[in-house]
């Protein structure tokens, strides 16, 4: 149980269009769900917080104008690069959190990945 | 959420038990360590948590201090397959994120 999975695992895209990456829990639904953007030889980075129904959350220093995030059902959130450039080439992972939550229970399960690459 | 610290990297030779430290001196009472692994240009994977027993699974096991101040990691008998970046990481249930560090690079080697 607890899969997420994200599509698509790899798309190119010309510098200046937009990118849409989607993220859906297949068996749990989750009203929380995470956007990671890790660049080679790097840590995971987190970007955003999404919660289902309402705006949301980015971290420090990330554009949200720039990555759209769209949590409108209890088992999909889309990431959208807008307007790209070659430097948002990089792996974009997005993670859920099943509802409801568990004290202490295992409740993050991450998709595959993303990798982005803006030429 | 309290900050970890591992060691870059490590080596272990293939069937021999792989021992994954991480100190986690801020951690506080309501906070989990949770370790997860990733394998080059995929997702992490979840690999165990705890709060303050230890706690086995089929994959490995995870050995908390009394003062939960660190933590280590255990897979029993490592294979080639198990190299990966290990990633300790302590975060509360309240807000729920999860923040990775740098992690341990575990190189498996025959």
């Amino acid at each position: 149980g607890a899969v997420v999975s994200q599509h698509p695992s790899w798309v190119i895209c010309k510098s200046g269009t937009s990118v849409k990456i989607e993220c859906r829990s297949l068996d749990f639904q989750a009203t929380t769900m995470f956007w990671y953007r890790q660049f080679p030889k790097q840590s995971l980075m987190l970007m955003a917080t999404s919660n289902e129904g309402s705006k949301a959350t980015y971290e420090q220093g990330v554009e949200k104008d720039k990555f759209l995030i769209n949590h409108a059902s209890l088992t999909l959130s889309t990431l959208t690069v807008t307007s790209a450039h070659p430097e948002d080439s990089s792996f974009y992972i997005c993670s859920a959190r099943a509802t409801p939550v568990k004290t202490g229970a295992y409740g993050y399960t991450f998709g595959s990945g993303t990798r982005l690459t803006v030429v | 959420d309290a900050k970890t610290t591992q060691p870059p990297s490590m080596d272990c030779a293939e069937g021999r038990a792989a021992n994954l430290p991480c100190n986690h001196s801020t951690i506080s009472g309501n906070e989990y360590v949770y370790w997860y692994r990733q394998i080059h240009s995929q997702g992490p994977q979840y690999i165990i948590h705890g709060l303050k027993n230890n706690e086995t699974n089929e994959m490995a096991s995870l050995i908390i201090t009394e003062d939960r101040k660190s933590s280590t990691l255990i897979l029993p008998h490592a294979t080639l397959r198990d190299t990966a970046v290990y990633y300790c990481i302590v975060s509360g249930t309240s807000y729920g994120k999860l923040t990775f560090g740098q992690g341990t690079i575990l190189t498996v080697h025959p």
